[in-house]
């Protein structure tokens, strides 16, 4: 079983809408880590953290470390949030990540 | 800009051939590392490093070598030992604060799709 969990594995949206992707794993982690990869390849960080929530423009994090669950949250979704978001963990101080599978989503116009 | 830089883009080779993957950073970032990235899998490390001249073996480090000459530098070398060496492959690079707080956000690369044929 991988240690980090995505769900849903694909999610399609219409333009607007609100999205969870929700990520879950299995051990005792220093920080959770949202990752996001668009079609050409690249990967951008979204956002890192431990505790509690974290906001940037339309994209919202939280996670609950008793629950070992992180959702990371797109309001009003556009076209161009179509894109792989992948979840990764950090379990020491070497900080060496065990990442989720990702999920493919698209927004339809 | 600050940035890491992959090259090239798309690569190919025939099979039993060595291939080195560059990856080179402005970011004055001390660790760097190597993933390479299958459809329908995770990200799996493959080398890192978290100092000039020194390197650790990943996850999946056989068939692969690197070195860490430069801080900006840390070339990848795909062997011909490398059993299934077409994949996407990214470097990462992050930048060091102590022991206990390596956490931070990771920069990555473009990739380079690497095919063998």
């Amino acid at each position: 079983k991988n240690e980090v969990e995505q769900s849903p594995q694909n999610l399609t949206a219409q333009e607007g809408e609100f999205i969870t992707i929700n990520c879950s794993y299995s051990v005792g982690i220093s920080a959770l880590h949202w990752l996001q990869q668009h079609p050409g390849g690249g990967i951008v960080s979204l956002f890192m953290l431990s505790s509690g929530k974290k906001k940037h423009g339309r994209l919202i994090a939280t996670i609950n470390i008793q629950e070992k669950h992180s959702s990371l949250h797109i309001t009003a979704s556009h076209p161009r949030d179509s894109a792989v978001y992948i979840c990764a963990v950090s379990t020491g101080a070497n900080s060496k990540l065990t990442f989720g599978k990702g999920i493919t989503l698209s927004v339809r116009p | 800009d600050g940035g890491i830089t992959q090259s090239p883009k798309y690569l190919f080779r025939k099979e039993g051939q060595n291939v080195t993957l560059s990856c080179e950073q402005n970011l004055n970032h001390d660790a760097m590392y190597w993933y390479r990235q299958d459809p329908g899998q995770g990200l799996r490390l493959i080398y890192y490093s978290q100092i000039v001249n020194d390197f650790q073996k990943g996850d999946i480090a056989e068939g692969y070598s690197v070195s860490r000459e430069k801080k900006e530098s840390f070339p990848l070398t795909v062997t011909s030992a490398q059993k299934n060496p077409t994949a996407f492959y990214l470097c990462a690079s992050q930048p060091y604060r102590s022991d206990r707080e390596y956490n931070s956000p990771l920069h990555f690369g473009n990739g380079t799709r690497l095919t063998v044929t």
